[in-house]
């Protein structure tokens, strides 16, 4: 079956601009999750949804930062007045929400460059 | 202040031969741990897990090993293949929220 997806796989933005990445999660997936990866780092959680609502959202590093999921399925994180320091790529994993399962499943994340 | 910690950057191994990936945690409340590996332009694809109350969990050429006791997990991977070489990353989670918190990977290359 179709995996996670995310969109645009690239985005390149000037300074102090609004970006918006999408992600698709696995179909029936209810727990959707994004990370922030940076060069020579892990992925650094930066907020889950459990259905349409956000259940931590203790990893969003300011208040620019911003992440819906209005129908339980697509999320859309989104940027305010990017900083070049927001440079990283930004992973979108699912995983089914059912108890005793832990694996979350990534998508191929979008490489966000602010310039 | 780092959680989860993979202390080797890279690990070089000849194809056939058994291959260790090394983790360390510091926070006793994790209740579950995964490995992941990743290719380059791709995201993490997971491998494998294993809970806290288990000391142990295999799936085909890969095993998990748990010491709770000393905060450490290993993933052996034997024998290992050229298309095994990529970043393995080790990542722990727990509690209500279900993030996971990752190490910083370690590069494995399986020589041919």
């Amino acid at each position: 079956g179709a995996g996670v997806s995310q969109t645009p796989s690239n985005k390149v933005t000037e300074k102090g601009k609004y970006v918006e990445l999408r992600c698709d999660p696995i179909s029936g997936h209810t727990a959707l999750y994004w990370y922030r990866q940076s060069l020579g780092q892990g992925p650094e959680f930066l907020i889950y949804f459990q259905g349409t609502g956000a259940a931590d959202d203790s990893g969003l590093p300011n208040d620019r930062f911003f992440a819906v999921r209005p129908e339980g399925s697509v999320s859309t994180l989104k940027i305010q007045r990017t900083e070049r320091g927001d440079s990283a790529v930004y992973l979108c994993a699912s995983s089914p929400g059912t108890a005793q399962t832990y694996e979350q499943y990534f998508g191929p994340g979008t490489r966000l460059t602010v310039t | 202040d780092q959680q989860v910690k993979q202390n080797s950057p890279s690990l070089s191994v000849q194809e056939g031969r058994i291959s260790i990936l090394n983790c360390d945690y510091t926070n006793s409340m994790f209740d579950y741990f995964l490995w992941y590996k990743k290719y380059p332009a791709e995201g993490p694809t997971f491998l494998i897990s294993i809970s806290s109350i288990k000391d142990k969990n295999e799936d085909g050429r890969f095993t998990v090993f748990l010491n709770k006791s000393a905060k450490h997990l290993s993933l052996h991977i034997v024998p290992s293949q050229p298309g095994d070489s990529a970043v393995y990353f080790c990542a722990a989670g727990g509690g209500a929220t279900n993030k996971l918190i990752f190490g910083t990977g370690t590069l494995l290359a399986v020589q041919p």
